[in-house]
């Protein structure tokens, strides 16, 4: 069963405006990671936040973790027709990632 | 290497036949998971490995399924009796040691057919 739910499932928006996708999950955590996967392709690594800390960025990207609410989230700003992909968050609570079926994002340019 | 790499990148079988996929992790990386993915859904996890062992296979979905990794570096991922249903991408990813950043390879594409 997936642990984290991304929300919305779809998303699609003009280039320069921001996106922002949501995961849930239901149980305690060590970590969160978000992952970008264009299609046909392996997933590549956007941000980790631990289960410590609130809020990440790393250039465009900002990640917001609450705990009490069990949700997170990822802010892409100015958004890129490149950023085009699927999006997914992958908690970290046994030492294994579990994935949510992702939010796929597209960016007209 | 640079990075995960997993081969063969495609493979086309027949039903009842017997397959095997594997995943050369980044150097140094303890840790090592395999991951099934269908079209239209997350990554949906086997097993992960730490160092030899198996540390929990608890997401392998019948003995059909099977992996080792014998010196704690490469990994193999054995499907016997394949079935069409087994049609997915294989993932394989690798990291520092849990809680760390997992970083996937691009995965092996199984169709059965």
């Amino acid at each position: 069963s997936q642990q984290g739910e991304e929300d919305p499932q779809a998303l699609s928006i003009q280039e320069g405006e921001n996106a922002t996708m949501n995961c849930s999950y239901k149980t305690s955590i060590n970590n969160l990671q978000w992952y970008r996967q264009n299609s046909g392709r392996g997933l590549v690594h956007l941000i980790l936040i631990r289960s410590n800390e609130r809020e990440k960025h790393s250039g465009r990207l900002r990640v917001t973790l609450d705990t009490s609410k069990k949700s997170s989230s990822l802010l892409i700003t100015a958004s890129r027709a490149a950023d085009t992909a699927s999006y997914f968050c992958a908690t970290d609570d046994t030492g294994k990632s579990t994935f949510g079926d992702g939010t796929t994002l597209t960016v007209k340019p | 290497g640079a990075g995960v790499s997993q081969t063969p990148s495609n493979k086309v079988t027949e039903k009842g036949k017997y397959v095997e996929l594997r995943c050369d992790p980044i150097s140094g990386h303890t840790a090592l998971y395999w991951y099934r993915q269908s079209l239209g859904q997350g990554p949906e996890f086997l097993i992960y490995f730490q160092g030899t062992g198996a540390a929990d296979d608890s997401g392998l979905p019948n003995d059909r399924f099977f992996a080792v990794r014998p010196e704690g570096s490469v990994s193999t991922l054995k499907i016997q009796r394949t079935e069409r249903g087994d049609s997915a991408v294989y993932l394989c990813a690798s990291s520092l040691g849990l809680g760390n950043t997992i970083y996937f390879g691009e995965g092996s594409w199984l169709t059965v057919v």
